[in-house]
């Protein structure tokens, strides 16, 4: 059974650093290209960036929102993505989703989501 | 890039069909056969309904189509049933190999 868990959410000030990270089970991690969505409260999805596979060169895209403040990174060997997150603004916080991407925009199995709340 | 345009509300009696559109660019929905639908239902963690404009992904009812015309892409619900009262989102792969959502639409189902 494909199983995604975000864990690192919380409580952070804002400037701050948090990373997120995505522990994968039930299939063969490395395959497959993984993406980070966000949810800010009572708001709807926002795409926050992917990690290609290494056949693809782990190559990253990201939106502009977090482009230069928000890096992801993947460690095959333990079937996990990350989601390093720094210069942490009021507008990140959010439920952060991560799912598994099968072909080019099919997001096909999703974690439960973390929440990161960004307050002073 | 602004978000793919959805309606903020569809309503639909039991039994009935409903469609909701989703509008882009030719950068984007208009450009690619890479267009997806999410269903969300309240504190749940999104569902794949439809992938690559019209594919349902096992599991899914078939009660469930998709289509795209130009730069707008649809999401069909016949027979409408209590349980698909939810949120559902567009999503499309885009020219700068990203990708972007729609605003969401919420189903109530009458």
């Amino acid at each position: 059974e494909v199983q995604l868990v975000e864990s690192g959410g919380g409580l952070v000030q804002p400037g701050r650093s948090l990373r997120l990270s995505c522990t994968a089970s039930g299939f063969t991690f490395g395959d497959y290209a993984m993406t980070w969505v966000r949810q800010a409260p009572g708001m709807g999805l926002e795409w926050v960036g992917l990690i290609r596979s290494k056949a693809y060169g782990a190559t990253t895209e990201y939106a502009a929102s977090v482009k230069g403040r928000f890096t992801i990174s993947r460690d095959d060997s333990k079937s996990i993505a990350y989601l390093q997150m720094n210069g942490l603004k009021t507008e990140d916080t959010a439920v952060y989703y991560c799912t598994r991407i099968d072909g080019y925009n099919s997001y096909d199995y999703w974690g439960q989501g973390t929440l990161v709340t960004v307050s002073s | 890039q602004s978000a793919l345009t959805q309606p903020a509300s569809v309503s639909g009696s039991p039994g009935q069909s409903i469609t909701i559109f989703c509008t882009g660019t030719s950068s984007d929905v208009g450009g690619y056969n890479y267009v997806s639908w999410y269903q969300q239902h309240p504190g749940k963690a999104p569902k794949l309904m439809i992938c690559d404009v019209t594919k349902r992904p096992s599991g899914v009812s078939n009660r469930f189509s998709g289509s795209k015309s130009g730069n707008t892409a649809s999401l069909t619900i016949s027979g409408l049933q209590a349980e698909d009262e939810a949120d559902y989102y567009c999503s499309s792969y885009t020219s700068s190999s990203t990708v972007i959502f729609g605003g969401g639409t919420k189903l109530t189902v009458l």
